[in-house]
């Protein structure tokens, strides 16, 4: 069973800082990464994906990857209180058809 | 408008009582999948689907099934619920493997 691992938080920042969301994978082979955002009691939406080492940006996000330290990771600038969220970190396992989530972890921004 | 639909949305049902939930999808996606979310334990894979015909067990496939007779259409099927399977349900649906998926706006499962 491949893991995806993150800090469940929750992670408080004030309003305009920047909010820096950590996960860890397992399966080396992985080549597709993913951060979903979900506010309670509504469905994942996805935000940011990335495929190579480096950094990915889409307007206050940045997605960051590096496959040797299995590690990526999601910056958000300027954070305002509708960020607050869960951020869900996910990868498709290298040798099957599975997407694979991390549990997830809760960010508050404070006004 | 392109979109996961998945129906009923909330569903309450006695122990032993079959049931389906519905998805389809219109964006002609290859993948489809149905995750269930608990407190503490996050989403987890129930069972997925490459393609028409083609499905495979996720990590949490024991009391589902699941079929892909068309393209658009992947129910999840609860033979004889538990307990245990009360949960938050998503379906969702991807262009292809290494795509993000798409989720329907889920269905909150209650067995009594």
């Amino acid at each position: 069973q491949k893991e995806v691992e993150q800090n469940s938080g929750p992670l408080s920042v004030p309003e305009g800082a920047i909010a820096s969301l950590n996960c860890t994978y397992s399966d080396r082979g992985s080549q597709s990464f993913f951060w979903y955002r979900q506010y309670s009691g509504k469905s994942p939406e996805l935000i940011m994906s990335i495929y190579s080492n480096g950094d990915k940006e889409d307007g206050r996000f940045t997605a960051q990857l590096n496959k040797a330290s299995q590690y990526v990771s999601l910056l958000i600038r300027d954070s305002q209180p509708s960020d607050s969220a869960t951020y869900l970190c996910a990868v498709w396992e290298s040798n099957t058809g599975k997407l694979i989530f991390g549990q997830g972890t809760t960010l508050q921004v404070k006004p | 408008e392109a979109q996961v639909t998945q129906n009923p949305r909330y569903l309450i049902t006695v122990t032993g009582k079959k049931l389906t939930v519905t998805c389809s999808q219109n964006m002609n996606h290859e993948y489809m999948s149905w995750y269930r979310q608990d407190p503490g334990l996050g989403l987890r894979q129930i069972y997925y689907s490459m393609n028409v015909e083609v499905t495979d067990k996720g990590d949490v496939p024991e009391g589902y099934k699941v079929s892909r007779k068309e393209k658009r259409n992947f129910p999840l099927i609860l033979e004889s619920p538990s307990p245990n399977q009360t949960s938050l349900y998503f379906c969702a649906s991807s262009l292809s493997k290494g795509n993000g998926y798409t989720f329907g706006s889920g269905t909150r499962l209650t067995v009594v």
